[in-house]
């Protein structure tokens, strides 16, 4: 078990580029989630997978944001047209049924 | 809807010092709840739980117990160290059908030698 791995750990782009994120769970954890997380803040919860349904989406997620999750592995994060407010740590989480979440290292968006 | 409330930090305390960080929430239904912990430069890693009143969820020297009475759920630990240092994320589990996490703003701990 090598935990939660998300790839890049950082990135940087110019407003309005287009992003995406991906996040590899713990291998056999069937719920994924992504959270959103700015500077001195608690983590947002932005979207939630169970298996590769997405099953709820925040009203933090605009139209310009997608998400995947494909065979129910691996989860990607896309977020279009990037805007200054997009700057966060992007994290991911996965669990087993309903028990705990386990995190990833966040992905650091920053838009300039 | 529910929520989850903080003290404000930073909280400087010298080694050894008795540590309470204080967390309520509110909450329809009876959640889940939980410590996660950020070192510097980290993730979140989960630091304790407990699922229901009464419960208290302990680990690494680290106690909390969930009082349903008083919708509080505060973390102790008797003697901290230097390597304590961190910021200290109280959520509660929202038992809807995603279980989505649902986080206080964190209060940062500094510990001296």
């Amino acid at each position: 078990d090598t935990g939660v791995s998300q790839d890049p750990r950082h990135k940087i782009t110019k407003r309005g580029q287009n992003v995406t994120f991906r996040c590899d769970p713990i291998s056999e954890h069937n719920r994924l989630y992504w959270y959103r997380q700015t500077l001195g803040q608690g983590p947002e919860f932005l979207t939630y997978f169970q298996n590769e349904a997405q099953l709820e989406k925040s009203r933090l997620l605009s139209d310009r944001f997608s998400a995947e999750r494909p065979k129910g592995s691996f989860s990607t994060l896309e977020i279009q047209r990037t805007e200054q407010g997009d700057s966060a740590m992007y994290l991911c989480a996965s669990s087993l049924d309903q028990r705990e979440q386990y995190f990833g290292p966040g992905t650091r968006l920053t838009v300039t | 809807g529910n929520s989850v409330t903080q003290m404000e930090g930073p909280v400087t305390l010298s080694e050894e010092a008795f540590l309470t960080i204080n967390c309520t929430y509110t909450a329809t239904g009876y959640p889940s709840l939980f410590w996660y912990v950020q070192y510097p430069g980290e993730g979140l890693q989960l630091l304790l739980k407990a699922t229901k009143a009464d419960d208290k969820g302990s680990n690494k020297g680290f106690e909390a117990t969930y009082r349903k009475e008083t919708t509080s759920f505060h973390l102790e630990k008797g003697s901290v160290q230097v390597s304590d240092s961190a910021v200290y994320f109280c959520a509660l589990s929202d038992r809807g059908s995603s279980y989505k996490l649902i986080f206080g703003s964190g209060t940062r701990l500094l510990v001296r030698p």
